[in-house]
C-alpha cells in the first residue's frame, strides 16, 4: 500500500458526460500529479499540483481540469467524455517538488474509467 | 482491471536467471530515472532510483545501471522470482528546474517461469 488513495476504483458512464477522479495524497505530500494510462499510449504525465498552486502540464485536454485544495486532496474533473477517455487515470504524490532522489513519487492504484 | 499495454516488448526469464531490462531514454537534460514495477490492476510502485552523477546504484536484488553517453538505463534483478512478474518501466525526469515531471517509457513485460 503506497499511501495514496484514489476513489472511485472503478466508474462507467456515457459519452458526453462528467465525472469527478479523487485523490488524497500520502500524509505530508505536499506535491500531487495525475497520469493517464490507455493501452495505446501508455503513461502520460497529465499534471501536477504541489500545495494547492498547479506546477507542470502535460498531455492534459482542455475538457480536463483538476485541482488540489487547502487539505492537500485532489480532483480530476474529466468532462464531455469521449469512448477515447477509456483509461486508467492514477493519482501520485510526493513529499515535494523538483527532482530529488529523495522526492520519491508514489502512485495510488488507480482509477478505472471506462466511457460507453 | 487487466493489465494496460498488450503490446509491450516481453521478457522471459526462469526462475533463480538474473533479468536485464533495458530503456532508451529521451532527454539528455534529464537528470534523475527511476525503475517502476506495474502488477496487473495495481499501480507503478517504485523500485529504484538513480540520479545523473552516478552510474550505478544498488539495492535488494536490484541494480541500475546509467550510462548517459547514449543514454541508456538498465535494471538488474538478481535470483528473478515468480513475483517479479509485471511490467516494469523506466522514467526520467524532464522538465525545468523545480518541476518534477516524470515521463515514463513503454514499459517491458517480465515473465518468469518456473
Amino acid at each position: 500500500d503506497s499511501g495514496v488513495t484514489q476513489t472511485p476504483k472503478h466508474l462507467i458512464t456515457a459519452t458526453g458526460q462528467r465525472v469527478t477522479l479523487r485523490c488524497s495524497p500520502r500524509s505530508g505530500d505536499l506535491s500531487v500529479y495525475w497520469y493517464q494510462q490507455s493501452l495505446d499510449q501508455g503513461l502520460q504525465f497529465l499534471i501536477q499540483y504541489y500545495n494547492g498552486e498547479e506546477r507542470a502540464k502535460g498531455n492534459i485536454l482542455e475538457r480536463f481540469s483538476a485541482q488540489q485544495f487547502p487539505d492537500l486532496h485532489s480532483e480530476l474533473n474529466l468532462s464531455s467524455l469521449e469512448l477515447g477517455d477509456s483509461a486508467l487515470y492514477f493519482c501520485a504524490s510526493s513529499p515535494r517538488t523538483g527532482p530529488d532522489s529523495g522526492n520519491t513519487i508514489y502512485f495510488g492504484e488507480g482509477s478505472w474509467l471506462t466511457v460507453v | 482491471g487487466e493489465s494496460v499495454g498488450l503490446h509491450l516488448p516481453t521478457l522471459s526469464v526462469q526462475e533463480g536467471d538474473n533479468s536485464i531490462i533495458n530503456c532508451a531514454y529521451s532527454n539528455s537534460a534529464s537528470d534523475y530515472f527511476i525503475w517502476y514495477k506495474q502488477e496487473s490492476g495495481k499501480g507503478p510502485q517504485f523500485i529504484i532510483d538513480i540520479r545523473s552523477n552516478m552510474d550505478k546504484r544498488q539495492g535488494q536484488r536490484v541494480t541500475v545501471l546509467l550510462n548517459k553517453t547514449v543514454k541508456h538505463l538498465s535494471l538488474q534483478i538478481a535470483a528473478t522470482q515468480p513475483g517479479d512478474s509485471a511490467v516494469y518501466f523506466c522514467a526520467e525526469n524532464s522538465g525545468f528546474s523545480g518541476y518534477n515531471k516524470l515521463i515514463f517509457g513503454a514499459g517491458t513485460r517480465l515473465a518468469v517461469h518456473p
